[in-house]
């Protein structure tokens, strides 16, 4: 898993609350992002971050918020948590391969929102 | 939008044949094609990937054709295992927005004894 660790693996929720997932790599990568995972549609970005405190959004990011305060953590942050942000999350960094850019990837959280 | 378009959707190949999934795209920004692997309970795992300026790649039993004209590309698993059964994501990145995936939707690939 490239060095990633993701933290919880698993968690169950009720609607309204906040939860923080926790991605952790200990490679020093300068690129990090968040996906989703939901069956019909494959991985979705979420939020990526291309150093400590940058970061920028991705394709579904409503309802999430990101923190970058050092190299080996990214965190996600579901302010009020909703049913449809029940999935499976998964943290990847960039690294460099034949001269690009890509993607290696966590194990995964698995959050059920109820 | 999806911006990868993957088909088909799921494939049942007998053990030693030919499995094939399609991948097209629209964007010309693209400039990277990896495909990913995944099995059930795991993140997706790089398996391999291309570059526009290259039409074939070959990995031991898996291979990459891309056509650059018709934006399409293609993986290849030769003799085909059991142990191939997964789903396969193609993928495409944009080295100028952050060097994130745009991912198909998927291919379940179930090989059959």
């Amino acid at each position: 898993d490239a060095g990633i660790t993701q933290s919880p693996r698993h968690k169950v929720t009720e609607t309204g609350t906040p939860v923080t997932l926790r991605c952790h790599q200990t490679e020093n990568h300068r690129y990090m992002y968040w996906y989703r995972q939901d069956p019909g549609h494959g991985l979705r970005l979420i939020h990526y971050s291309y150093g400590v405190k940058d970061t920028d959004k991705g394709e579904v990011s409503d309802g999430y918020s990101v923190s970058r305060s050092k190299t080996e953590d990214f965190l996600l942050t579901l302010e009020s948590a909703t049913s449809s942000q029940t999935s499976v999350y998964f943290c990847a960094i960039s690294e460099s391969r034949e001269g690009f850019e890509t993607q290696y990837f966590g194990p995964g959280t698995r959050l059920l929102v109820l | 939008q999806q911006q990868v378009k993957q088909s088909p959707q799921s494939l049942i190949v007998q053990k030693g044949g030919i499995s094939i999934i399609n991948c097209a795209y629209e964007n010309t920004a693209f400039d990277y094609f990896p495909w990913y692997q995944q099995f059930p309970g795991k993140g997706p795992a790089l398996l391999i990937a291309i570059r526009p300026d290259v039409s074939e790649k070959k990995e031991g039993r898996f291979t990459i054709s891309f056509n650059k004209s018709a934006k399409q590309f293609s993986l290849h698993i030769m003799d085909s295992q059991p142990g191939d059964s997964a789903t396969y994501f193609c993928a495409a990145i944009d080295s100028n927005s952050g060097y994130a995936l745009n991912f198909g939707k998927g291919t379940s690939l179930l090989v059959t004894p």
